[in-house]
């Protein structure tokens, strides 16, 4: 899997706009940019994938560069709840069930009031 | 949704006992399963992969001897820790996934081993 680079830490004001970078400059052509996030002593939640179109959700979006080597998660209008170790993460699976997610560092995002 | 449980949420053992570990898919059918370790201020680390009927596929360095995985359904999967020591305290997090799309992780269980 191509590795990722993610800044090991961000802060955010409530209630703005959140964004998180991540490189992963070595990614290949079948390879999916996936984003989970950890918030301690909990299990990680999945938040959204992409290929290479950007993609929102209920949660967030996620913009892909052209050339695929770099993304950027968007948390619209970041809450103190948004606190939490952000992973991004790429997979060569394909979007199949057997590929092995391997997790880096993350950044960690601290949103305060 | 896509919602899985792990049972217990935690667990204190004495040293030389063995726990088993549930991992359940709620709401959809799981055709593969994770398990994972993490240990504080650590990253999540791959311990196995299994899907369900056939035998786990472990990572490097984790002795499937010691950590014995079933995958008896579309639904759940467990791991044993066999023979627990200190060094196994762990917060132990398991994930399921669909044939496509992303994995699903449990709320994970935090294992101590005195």
């Amino acid at each position: 899997d191509a590795k990722t680079t993610q800044p090991p830490s961000m802060d955010c004001a409530e209630g703005r706009a959140a964004n998180l970078p991540c490189n992963h400059s070595t990614i290949s052509g079948n390879e999916y940019v996936y984003w989970y996030r950890q918030i301690h002593s909990q299990g990680p939640q999945y938040i959204i994938h992409g290929l290479k179109n950007n993609e929102t959700n209920e949660m967030a979006s996620l913009i892909i560069t052209e050339d695929r080597k770099s993304s950027t998660l968007i948390l619209p209008h970041a809450t103190l709840r948004d606190t939490a170790v952000y992973y991004c993460i790429v997979n060569n699976a394909g979007g199949t069930s057997y590929g092995k997610l391997t997790f880096g560092q993350g950044t960690i995002l601290t949103v305060h009031p | 949704g896509a919602v899985v449980s792990q049972h217990p949420s935690w667990v204190i053992c004495k040293s030389g006992t063995s726990v088993k570990i549930e991992c359940r898919s709620l709401d959809f059918q799981a055709t593969t399963m994770f398990w994972y370790r993490q240990f504080p201020k650590q990253s999540l680390m791959l311990m196995a992969t299994s899907n369900e009927g056939s035998k786990a596929t472990y990572e490097q360095g984790v002795e499937k001897d010691k950590f014995l995985i079933n995958h008896a359904s579309l639904t759940l999967s467990t791991l044993t820790v066999t023979s627990a020591h200190p060094e196994d305290s762990s917060f132990y997090i398991c994930s399921a996934s669909r044939s496509t799309g992303p994995q699903y992780f449990g709320p994970g269980t935090r294992l101590t081993v005195t």
